[in-house]
């Protein structure tokens, strides 16, 4: 079984400020990794994925996040934050085995960029 | 190209009731998943249809059900609603099964059930 842990549910930064939001999964199997970001009163949209070869994935809105193997972890990164990107982002598995488009979420964490 | 609509947006329902929440993906979309949004259980999948099949499902009573039409639209159902189904319900299409594939979401359904 699949679980991911973040471990921040909130994350205060100035605006300008570097923001790290970190995420953890447990799984017994390979997985492939994704960062959504969800706006009030929207959907969730991808910010980026890694799949597989290098372990430094760049996104959308300059988001960036690297896979790290041996720490289980899929931190997500931004060198310099605007008030626009305030919004809860959900880190997600899913299995590199299964049979279809099934997540595993965490629980969130909520970015509030201060001006 | 129209993304992934959910109706509708808002829903009040009693207890006891029964809801249908409609997904339309995107076009040439075969893939929609489904995913109930709540403060304290975060993300859950609920289930995924393909080709009007079901082929994968979560943890989720029987009263939570759902299917696919040919032109892929999508609905799910929960029939005698309790207090803690209130949630956001979110649909996501794909062009097909597979982990690696992207999903998109739509903007949900929030469903209040009083």
């Amino acid at each position: 079984a699949q679980s991911v842990t973040q471990l921040d549910s909130q994350v205060p930064v100035f605006e300008e400020a570097p923001v790290e939001l970190r995420c953890n999964y447990s799984s017994s199997v390979s997985v492939y990794l994704f960062w959504y970001v969800q706006y009030p009163n929207q959907g969730l949209q991808l910010l980026l994925k890694y799949l597989s070869g290098s372990t430094l994935v760049k996104g959308i809105n300059g988001f960036e996040a690297e896979f790290n193997k041996s720490q289980t972890s899929f931190h997500l990164r931004k060198p310099s934050v605007h008030i626009s990107d305030t919004a809860e982002y959900f880190c997600a598995v899913s299995d590199l085995w299964g049979t279809g488009n099934q997540f595993y979420f965490g629980t969130g964490t909520s970015l509030t960029v201060i001006p | 190209k129209a993304g992934v609509t959910q109706t509708p947006r808002y829903l009040i329902k009693t207890r006891g009731q029964q809801v249908t929440l409609s997904c339309s993906p995107i076009s040439g979309h075969r893939s929609v998943s489904w995913y109930q949004q709540t403060p304290g259980q975060g993300l859950q999948f609920l289930f995924e249809y393909f080709s009007e099949t079901q082929r994968n499902k979560g943890n989720f009573p029987g009263r939570f059900s759902g299917r696919q039409f040919s032109n892929s639209r999508s609905e799910m159902n929960v029939s005698t609603l309790e207090l803690g189904d209130s949630a956001l319900y979110l649909c996501a299409s794909s062009e097909q099964p597979g982990d690696d594939t992207e999903a998109f979401f739509g903007q949900g359904t929030r469903l209040t059930v009083v």
